[in-house]
């Protein structure tokens, strides 16, 4: 069964603190990884997309990385304004047609000033 | 600002009475997603449409969910004899091809509580 799985839960950091939060994921036939932000009561906003081992993307603050079995996303020197619930997400392919994302529980991220 | 919008963003009811929910994509995207948040959990996929097809629903969607794009543009999402359980967020995003079929837009959602 395709699963995907972020830890931690939570994280709390102090301004300018660097960490990285982690999404592992057994599924068959990777199509893509995606990273998304997700702010209390919003939908969530589009950050990354992985589609192959060793690949790397980044912005701002935050670089996300990809192996064969997870992904980091790794925040340098955060902000307050980085606060909000991470989402990692893998493309699998779908049960008729197609194609769909199937979500992580998400990690939310608290930075503290 | 030409985001995904829904409507309404939020809608009480009683057990029992139906639902629907509108869904307005980004005007040049062709696929629209609908998915389904409860608190504390990542977005579950219920259905997408490509045009006014709708190619892939979830295993998960009870016969009481039912989707429509008529024209491949705006989306309905109804339920029908709502349940307590069906109290959750329910998201509509788009994307452009399938190609970015993981680069989705979402909007805002509706928050659903059944009482």
């Amino acid at each position: 069964e395709d699963q995907v799985t972020q830890s931690p839960e939570a994280l709390r950091l102090q301004e300018g603190e660097s960490s990285s939060l982690n999404c592992s994921y057994t599924v068959s036939g990777l199509r893509g990884l995606f990273w998304y932000r997700q702010d209390p009561g919003k939908g969530p906003e589009f950050l990354f997309t992985l589609y192959s081992a060793g690949e790397e993307k980044e912005k701002e603050r935050l670089k996300a990385t990809l192996t064969k079995k997870e992904s980091f996303l790794h925040i340098t020197a955060p902000k307050p304004e980085d606060s909000a619930t991470y989402l990692c997400a893998v493309e699998i392919r779908g049960e008729t047609s197609g194609s769909r994302l199937t979500f992580g529980e998400g990690t939310q991220l608290t930075v503290n000033p | 600002d030409t985001g995904v919008s829904q409507d309404p963003r939020h809608k009480i009811t009683k057990r029992g009475q139906n639902v629907t929910f509108r869904c307005d994509p980004i005007s040049e995207h062709n696929r629209l997603y609908w998915y389904r948040q409860t608190l504390g959990q990542g977005p579950e996929f219920l259905t997408y449409f490509q045009n006014e097809a709708q190619l892939e629903k979830s295993r998960l969607l009870s016969d009481r969910f039912s989707a429509e794009r008529p024209k491949g543009s705006f989306s309905t999402l109804e339920i029908q004899r709502t349940e307590q359980g069906d109290s959750a967020m329910y998201l509509c995003a788009s994307s452009k091809t399938r190609d970015s079929a993981g680069e989705q837009y979402f909007g805002p959602g509706t928050r659903l509580t059944v009482t």
